[in-house]
């Protein structure tokens, strides 16, 4: 079974400052989708960036990016110029692609870490 | 703007008393999603409809139970709340098209159970 470790519970960080938020993942699978969403406070959970497992390269998203190392089952998240907008909750989020013809697979999460940017 | 609608937001129901929430998507997708998150904690999948197929997880409660009668709406019936089912109920949507199987979440219902 898979499993995602989120094992910073709160981190705090200065405006306009850089922060990274860890992630490690246990699978035994070799193609999959890898996820960051953020909840802010009382609000909707947005997608914030989204990496496949057979692209070697690092997506990013304006200042949000990802480190993915496959060998070392991590993908941390980098905020860049954190912004006050940024304070939410993160949560790290794991998922197999569905069979061909099978029913889609579910996403398995992180605890979160939560994240207050500070002004 | 396409996305996913849940209403109400906040609801309020008595212990027992049957209680339904609605989801409505604009996205045209084909999986529709019902999480349940308490406070603090990740959301947990409840089950989920692929089209028109019903999906379980082995753990959801039986007063758990959903309807999908079209493609846009899905409903989250709750038969006897009991106390330890106050939480955010999260609908989220996916389309299953070349494995883009990236979900989108509404707003969330929070749910009272008093």
């Amino acid at each position: 079974a898979q499993t995602v470790t989120q094992s910073q519970p709160e981190m705090s960080v200065q405006e306009a400052e850089t922060v990274t938020l860890s992630c490690t993942y246990d699978t035994s699978e070799s193609n999959y989708y890898l996820f960051w969403y953020k909840q802010p406070p009382s609000r909707q959970m947005i997608l914030v960036i989204r990496q496949e497992a057979y692209k070697q390269q690092n997506a990013t998203e304006n200042r949000f990016s990802v480190n993915f190392q496959k060998a070392a089952k991590s993908f941390s998240l980098k905020i860049s110029d954190s912004q006050l907008g940024d304070t939410a909750m993160y949560f790290c989020a794991f998922m197999k692609p569905r069979n061909y013809g099978g029913a889609t697979n579910k996403l398995i999460f992180g605890t979160g870490t939560l994240l207050a940017v500070q002004p | 703007d396409a996305m996913v609608i849940q209403n109400p937001r906040y609801q309020v129901t008595q212990f027992g008393k049957p209680v339904t929430l609605s989801c409505s998507q604009t996205l045209n997708h084909n999986v529709m999603y019902w999480y349940q998150q308490k406070s603090s904690q990740a959301p947990k999948l409840l089950f989920h409809y692929y089209d028109k197929d019903f999906n379980n997880e082995a753990d959801t409660p039986d007063n758990f139970q959903s309807r999908r009668p079209n493609t846009s709406f899905c409903f989250l019936d709750i038969r006897s709340p009991g106390l330890g089912d106050a939480a955010m109920y999260l609908c989220a949507t996916s389309r299953v098209w070349l494995s883009k199987e990236t979900q989108y979440f509404g707003p969330g219902t929070r749910l009272l159970v008093l």
